[in-house]
């Protein structure tokens, strides 16, 4: 089963656009990922975002975290092609309890 | 340093067969993960180990399919026997089982069943 939705299901951009993408859950978490995963490999781990923490940025992402909505937002700036993949958020739930979203298909072109 | 390492990469099997798949977690690293991926879709967790415990299994469906952890290192996935079903991508995943540290995940076993 899974835990998070993720909106849209897919989406399709220009290089240089910003790309948004959100995520829902719905119990309580430890923490908040968000993973990337080109076609036909394994998932990256991109960044964590703790419980208590309500934005967190790593180079051209940025993540929000919304505790009382249950919410999350993805979004990377200044889209590159290389960027085009899937992207999903997990949950960290007890202890190392990990449950992946449905995910976002992300493509952009040049 | 190595990645999480899974073999095979690619199987072929005919239904009812049994199969196999490898994972050699990150050195290190308590908390190993079986995830099944279906085309389009997310991973969905079928186990979880702490060391060579299997502290989440309700998703595993135990009537074909097992796994295990052997000195909390190592761990294989079974099915047996295989239906059409199952074909999917098998992930594995380590974690080094502190609070609030991400997974790292190995390139998959994807799995063909005719």
């Amino acid at each position: 089963s899974q835990q998070g939705e993720e909106d849209p299901q897919a989406l399709s951009i220009q290089e240089g656009e910003n790309a948004t993408m959100n995520c829902s859950y719905k119990t309580s978490i430890n923490n908040l990922q968000w993973y990337r995963q080109n076609s036909g490999r394994g998932l990256v781990h991109l960044i964590l975002i703790r419980s208590n923490e309500r934005e967190k940025h790593s180079g051209r992402l940025r993540v929000t975290l919304d505790t009382s909505k249950k919410s999350s937002s993805l979004l990377i700036t200044a889209s590159r092609a290389a960027d085009t993949a899937s992207y999903f958020c997990a949950t960290e739930h007890g202890f190392q309890k990990l449950v992946f979203g449905t995910g976002t298909r992300l493509l952009v072109s040049p | 340093e190595a990645g999480v390492v899974q073999s095979p990469r690619y199987k072929i099997i005919e239904k009812k067969q049994p199969v196999a798949f490898w994972c050699n977690p990150i050195s290190g690293h308590n908390t190993l993960y079986w995830y099944l991926q279906n085309l389009g879709q997310g991973p969905e967790l079928l186990i979880r180990y702490e060391n060579e415990e299997a502290v989440d299994d309700s998703q595993l469906p135990k009537d074909r399919f097992s796994a295990e952890r052997l000195k909390g290192v190592d761990s294989t996935l079974k099915i047996q026997p295989a239906e059409l079903g199952d074909s999917a991508v098998y992930l594995c995943a380590s974690s080094p089982g502190t609070p609030n540290t991400e997974a790292f995940f190995g390139q998959g076993t994807r799995l063909t069943v005719v």
